[in-house]
């Protein structure tokens, strides 16, 4: 079964500074990856999608993540933090036995300094 | 529109106890998620529904716990004799059609606090 791995459940960073949240996939390419973000007290939201084929995928809010098979890795970044960006990332890839089931990392909670 | 909506928000029950928890999916939308969240880790798949039937409910934990959806609509999840360890923040989620390329849209969750 697909799995993914998120390296750093608390990320600090400075306001206007790069934020990078790091994902890896655990096996063979995935037909679609997500990232989520949660911001406090409120639902999931979804950032971006990858669909095969895609190399640098552009979410929502600056938001993007580059796929890169020959790391399986599929990171977030964002060139300069504001203050909103506060909140929980979460990485996810469907189940590959059957796509309905969606499989979330444990997720990043991304600080921002003013 | 309106969105996916959970209610209650929060509920605290005692441990033996029957809990349902209710999810309102977005109007339209076939597929329905119940996920569960524990402090500190992602969201963790519980049941999937496709229309009124359960697609796919392995990852429910054990037999004390049930969903149904009887008009592929509304959808409720039942937890029988609670315990310390079902406290956590229930999600629900809903998408147009149960495929992996389709966006969950999730509520704001129930967090269910057994004493």
């Amino acid at each position: 079964a697909q799995s993914v791995t998120q390296l750093g459940s608390h990320v600090s960073v400075s306001e206007g500074a790069l934020v990078l949240l790091r994902c890896n996939y655990s096996s063979s390419v995935p037909p679609y990856l997500f990232w989520y973000v949660q911001y406090p007290n409120q639902g999931l939201q979804l950032l971006l999608k990858y669909t095969t084929g895609a190399t640098l995928v552009k979410g929502i809010n600056g938001f993007e993540a580059e796929f890169k098979k020959s790391e399986t890795s599929f990171h977030l970044t964002k060139p300069s933090a504001h203050m909103s960006d506060a909140a929980e990332y979460f990485c996810a890839v469907p189940n590959s036995g059957g796509y309905q089931k969606v499989t979330f990392g444990i997720g990043t909670k991304l600080q921002v300094i003013p | 529109g309106a969105g996916v909506s959970q209610t209650p928000s929060n509920k605290v029950t005692e441990k033996g106890k029957y809990v349902e928890l209710r999810c309102d999916p977005i109007s339209g939308h076939t597929a329905l998620y119940w996920y569960r969240q524990s402090l500190g880790q992602g969201p963790e798949f519980l049941i999937y529904f496709q229309g009124t039937g359960a697609a796919d409910d392995s990852g429910l934990p054990n037999d004390r716990f049930f969903a149904v959806r009887p008009e592929g609509s509304v959808s409720t999840l039942k937890i029988q004799r609670t315990e310390r360890g079902d406290s956590a923040v229930y999600l629900c989620a809903s998408s147009l059609r149960g495929q992996g390329s389709n966006e969950q849209f999730f509520g704001p969750g129930t967090r269910l606090t057994v004493l």
